[in-house]
């Protein structure tokens, strides 16, 4: 079935850092791609998207390139905050009920 | 515009009760999800409902049941609470049904503990 599997947290790093957090996934058809940050206590939040092939999504310094060929989605930030401290879930959606699928997200801690 | 609101915020129940979830979705969403996050875990998808009909279902018994109102808000109903149903609940609102590439909005979510 569809799925998608994030590198394993946490990943710490210290302020002003470059982040990667890998995302691959398995999903019938053609995706779009999603990236959701989480704060502690908090819903989940659009952080931003791709919906096709070589798209580039971003937001506040994060990017993201959709690839088809190797059905990745890595989230990356040049520059990382103290604020960035969050768990970040990637999800496509698609499949048969069009559903956003996630993983069990990575949480990023940043230290000053 | 509004976002997603969720009632109530928090919820303790006692194993085998009954309870309800309520959702507003963003204004000009016809489209709601739910998901259920357990601590430490990704969000789990429940179902969808889209313009007031059940269009996906997650894998989750039949004691989860829902509705979407014409005004597209929705409730999530669990009956005969188990312990394991403890987590928190999320509310997803989108616009377009199947295949519209646009993300969700989340709301804040209801976080229920049972007893």
């Amino acid at each position: 079935g569809d799925s998608v599997t994030q590198m394993e947290g946490p990943v710490t790093l210290s302020e002003e850092a470059f982040l990667t957090i890998n995302c691959t996934y398995t999903a019938t058809g053609y995706p779009s791609l999603f990236w959701y940050v989480q704060y502690p206590g908090e819903g989940l939040q659009l952080l931003l998207k791709a919906t096709k092939a070589d798209d580039k999504g971003s937001n506040k310094g994060f990017e993201a390139t959709y690839r088809k060929e190797t059905t990745s989605f890595h989230l990356e930030k040049g520059s990382v905050q103290v604020s960035d401290s969050a768990v970040y879930f990637c999800a496509p959606r698609g499949g048969a009920t069009n559903k956003l699928i996630f993983g069990t997200g990575t949480l990023l801690a940043v230290q000053p | 515009e509004t976002g997603v609101t969720q009632s109530p915020t928090h919820l303790i129940k006692t194993r085998g009760q009954q309870v309800t979830l309520r959702c507003s979705s963003q204004s000009g969403h016809n489209t709601v999800s739910w998901y259920q996050q357990a601590l430490g875990q990704g969000p789990q998808f429940i179902f969808q409902y889209y313009r007031e009909e059940e269009n996906g279902r997650g894998n989750f018994p039949p004691r989860f049941s829902g509705l979407q109102f014409p005004n597209y808000s929705s409730e999530l109903n669990v009956n005969a609470l188990e312990l394991d149903d403890s987590a928190l609940y999320l509310c997803a609102s989108s616009l377009g049904g199947d295949r519209s590439p646009y993300g969700y909005t989340f709301g804040s979510g209801t976080r229920l503990t049972v007893v």
